[in-house]
């Protein structure tokens, strides 16, 4: 069974870089699609970024190359960095596995998601 | 503003068969296949259907999608109490090369 956790500090100031980590059970970060998806207190699903261990990636353009993801092969980890945070940065991030076969691309595991609020 | 339309909500009485639209272009639902995920507030969401029509397992049959065009649609037949939860339908965007999500369309059961 596959399984995700997220894990980071719950408070951030502003301008400061977010970073949380997902730790990965059940599936090897190797080779997979890994993705981070956020959601705003009371709203939608918003796509982040996602990426792969042999170099594909991609981000939400709407972030302004604020996003960076990276993955440790050894730790089982795949992480986020979000730099200059504002107060429209908190969110519930959640890391989930991307399935993709041709046409078909869906989030098929998801992590139980960490509440990140940003303030002073 | 999200990229797929949906309904902000939908209701519907126990026993009853309730469908949720998205709406979406040609650059992503047009063109590649439509999940849909199922979350109960204050939890994950979690994949109901994938492909346009795939359960995955453990997902009951009471759950069905479909696609024509640019346009998907979500049915849950048979509704029952705990279906009470927020639906999102998504796709993948070739502009964009990533996902894109429908706004959420809140189920409650009458």
């Amino acid at each position: 069974q596959v399984q995700l956790q997220e894990s980071g500090p719950g408070l951030v100031k502003p301008s400061e870089t977010l970073s949380l980590s997902c730790s990965v059970s059940g599936a090897s970060v190797s080779n997979f699609y890994w993705g981070w998806i956020r959601q705003p207190p009371g709203k939608g699903l918003d796509w982040i970024g996602y990426f792969h261990n042999t170099g594909g990636s991609n981000y939400n353009p709407s972030l302004k190359s604020r996003a960076v993801i990276s993955i440790d092969t050894s730790k089982s980890q795949f992480s986020l960095k979000l730099s200059s945070v504002t107060a429209a940065d908190t969110a519930v991030y959640y890391c989930a596995r991307l399935a993709t076969s041709d046409w078909e691309y869906y989030f098929d595991y998801w992590g139980p998601g960490t509440l990140v609020t940003v303030s002073s | 503003q999200s990229v797929l339309t949906q309904p902000p909500s939908a209701s519907g009485t126990p026993g009853q068969r309730v469908t949720i639209s998205c709406s979406g272009s040609g650059s992503n639902i047009g063109s590649n296949t439509v999940s849909w995920y199922q979350q109960i507030p204050g939890t994950a969401p979690k994949l109901l259907i994938s492909g346009n029509d795939q359960r995955p397992s453990g997902v009951p049959d009471r759950f069905s999608g479909s696609k024509s065009g640019t346009s998907a649609s979500l049915a849950i037949r048979g509704l029952r109490s705990e279906d009470e939860a927020d639906y999102y339908c998504a796709g993948w965007d070739d502009y964009l090369n990533g996902p894109v999500f429908g706004g959420g369309t809140k189920l409650t059961v009458l």
